[in-house]
């Protein structure tokens, strides 16, 4: 069965960098995921799609600041120069054959 | 400017319908394939429903099968959903979101603002 698990929640300082993980269940690490942004009270942003060899295309408009990179059945979400208007939830998503769209739970990252 | 603009959500009684549309614009929108996304109440993002660009290609998620119908008008660059029976726990935003491809089964790329569904009595 395809699953995507993130951390509930993840912390870190202005200016700081934080790196944010979306783990593919077993059976699936060769799959693409895409990593999407929801501020509080708003829609959620596209900001790139991920393959399994770290590959990445961004969103228009999306800042250097946000890449991403993988490892095995890991999907990984760096953000640099963390600013307080990145303070929002962000979710991985991935599709399988069917097609069924699977989202992980999300990871609420709080800016300190 | 690439947007989606959903509309049609309100309160409903249970076993109620409503129909939910997504207005396009920006985009030649006969070329993408079209999902709804919804989002319970202080819950995460669930998939509801997908559509190809031509609308050959119809998949639905467990818990909304035989209940809710997607559609399309590429004339009007329209998205629909078409939600019959509905249940407490269908009540959520529910948002449109353009995929990447044509066909189902890549990332979604755009995002509507959303609507909300209240299922209550």
């Amino acid at each position: 069965q395809l699953v995507l698990t993130q951390s509930p929640s993840a912390s870190a300082s202005l200016g700081a960098s934080v790196k944010l993980t979306c783990t593919l269940s077993s059976g699936h690490s060769s799959y693409a995921i895409a990593w999407h942004q929801q501020q509080p009270e708003k829609g959620p942003r596209y900001l790139m799609k991920l393959n399994s060899d770290g590959s990445h295309s961004k969103g228009d408009g999306i800042p250097d600041r946000f890449s991403g990179s993988s490892s095995g059945a890991e999907r990984y979400l760096t953000i640099s120069s963390l600013q307080s208007e990145d303070e929002a939830d962000y979710y991985c998503q991935t599709w399988g054959t069917g097609t069924h769209v699977v989202f992980g739970g999300g990871t609420k990252l709080t800016v300190l | 400017e690439v947007q989606l603009v959903e509309s049609g959500g309100g309160l409903v009684k249970p076993g109620g319908s409503l129909r939910l549309s997504c207005a396009a614009s920006g985009f030649t929108f006969s070329s993408y394939s079209m999902n709804w996304v919804r989002q319970a109440p202080g819950k995460g993002l669930e998939w509801v429903s997908s559509i190809s660009s031509s609308s050959s290609y119809i998949y639905y998620a467990d818990s909304v099968k035989g209940r809710f119908t997607i559609s399309r008008d590429n004339a009007k660059n329209s998205l629909y959903l078409q939600m019959n029976s509905l249940r407490a726990e269908d009540t959520a935003v529910y948002y449109c979101a353009r995929d990447i491809a044509a066909r189902p089964g890549d990332a979604f790329d755009i995002w509507g603002q959303g609507t909300m569904v209240t299922v209550s009595s």
